[in-house]
């Protein structure tokens, strides 16, 4: 079955830029997608299709992808940007089942 | 503004069943996909299952491929997660969530998400 590939923690100083990567064989034909998720807290969309950010969220977030692997980058990383981060994307078998990385964890300390 | 609101989540015994509710306000239902993610206490997100918005498409997960059965009735705004069978691995937090299709037509993904209902297996 796909799978999205992803640190389990990375860890930056306030002001610093957070970079978490995913790796997933479908990447180069299929979007990419990054969810927040606070403790408690339903996720929140923060990039969809690679590199677009939802109205609200913070200039801060940034994506990209290249080949086989999309990158989330959190520019000036905010001690409240600390939280579970989820990459997302599509199956390209055709069974079009929805696949989540495993989550990575932002320390900003 | 968009909201989705789940309910029917509690306490049931191993090989039991529950019936999963989202009531959607604040966007057209009709005109969109919608699906179900759950989380395992602890764990991460897991993608459930995804029905279009007439209903006529649906896909689910392997792990609850036979067991489960999502629904939808545009007429009341409302999605649900019909659980039959369910084991102690099911015990999570279910999302209820928009799902727009990509600009490209290629997949789809979720942009707004419910608070989630706790569902606990257990004897």
């Amino acid at each position: 079955s796909y799978e999205l590939t992803q640190p389990p923690s990375v860890s930056v100083s306030p002001g610093q830029t957070a970079r978490i990567t995913c790796s997933g064989d479908a990447l180069p034909k299929k979007y990419a997608y990054w969810y927040q998720q606070k403790s408690g807290q339903a996720p929140v969309l923060v990039i969809y299709e690679d590199s677009k950010r939802p109205s609200g969220i913070p200039e801060r977030f940034s994506g990209s992808s290249s080949g086989t692997m999309a990158t989330l980058t959190i520019s000036g990383a905010q001690v409240e940007d600390e939280a579970d981060y989820y990459c997302y994307s599509t199956d390209s078998s055709g069974n079009h089942r929805g696949v989540f990385g495993g989550g990575t964890k932002l320390t900003v300390l | 503004q968009v909201q989705l609101v789940e309910s029917g989540g509690g306490l049931v015994k191993p090989g039991g069943s529950l019936r999963l509710s989202c009531a959607a306000s604040g966007f057209t239902f009709s005109d969109y996909y919608m699906s179900w993610i759950r989380q395992a206490p602890g764990k991460g997100l897991e993608w459930v299952s995804y029905i279009s918005s007439s209903g006529s498409t649906i896909y689910y997960a392997d792990s609850v491929k036979g067991r489960f059965t999502i629904s939808r009735d545009n007429a009341k705004n409302s999605l649900y997660l019909q659980m039959n069978s369910l084991r102690a691995e099911d015990t999570a937090v279910y999302y209820c969530a928009r799902a727009p299709y990509s600009s490209d037509g290629e997949g789809y993904y979720f942009d707004y998400w419910g608070q989630g209902t706790l569902v606990t297996v257990s004897s």
